[in-house]
């Protein structure tokens, strides 16, 4: 059975910093892996998805990165900023239909 | 309009109410979801329609009814909820194929049950 896991669960960094969120799954047989961001209250924004043949990602300051052998996939953001303040997940499918995601990891950007 | 909407935003009910949430999307997907999400509880999948036919339901009470007319559109048909239904409610649309696609949400529909 997948499972998925983020740690930290909450994080609070000064403006400017350069962060890693992590992603652990324990099924390596992934077709992909998608990162969102959900501000309070709103619906999820796909931010990044890594294909299975992939390694890495970019958009903008945005970086995934993607290790199948080890389960794990890393957010990483550049030069943070306070409108980077949300909840940030990562989702695999399972299945045909079903994705399993994360818990979350909720960012505070300090300014 | 582009993605996926939900209307309405937000909704106040008591127990006795029907009312419904609707959601459209614009990606020309197969596939539309339902989710809950409650307070510090991960995302729950609710239901799951591919080419208007409904492939999964998970284990949702009764008061709780989907419909998906066409691949456009997905209904929550809702009647005699409990408080504890209080939750954000997300709509979602993917393409299936080969490999699971990327998957979009709309902003969700905040649902308080009095």
């Amino acid at each position: 059975k997948q499972e998925v896991t983020q740690i930290p669960a909450a994080l609070s960094v000064p403006e400017g910093e350069n962060l890693v969120l992590n992603c652990s799954f324990t099924d390596s047989a992934i077709y992909n892996l998608q990162w969102f961001r959900q501000d309070p209250g709103k619906g999820l924004t796909s931010l990044l998805l890594i294909q299975s043949s992939q390694r890495e990602q970019t958009s903008g300051r945005l970086n995934a990165s993607l290790d199948k052998s080890s389960g794990r996939s890393t957010l990483y953001i550049a030069a943070s900023q306070p409108g980077d303040s949300a909840t940030y997940l990562c989702a695999v499918p399972s299945g045909t239909y079903k994705y399993i995601f994360g818990t979350g990891t909720r960012l505070k950007v300090l300014a | 309009e582009t993605g996926v909407t939900q209307t309405p935003r937000h909704l106040v009910m008591g127990m006795t109410n029907k009312k419904s949430l609707k959601c459209e999307q614009h990606l020309g997907h197969n596939a539309m979801y339902w989710y809950k999400q409650s307070a510090k509880k991960p995302l729950e999948l609710m239901f799951v329609y591919s080419l208007e036919e409904r492939v999964e339901n998970n284990s949702v009470p009764s008061r709780f009814s989907p419909e998906c007319p066409n691949s456009s559109h997905l209904f929550l048909h809702l009647h005699t909820l409990q408080p504890e239904d209080s939750a954000l409610y997300l709509c979602a649309s993917s393409q299936m194929g080969l490999a699971t696609g990327e998957l979009f949400f709309g902003e969700g529909s905040r649902l308080t049950v009095l």
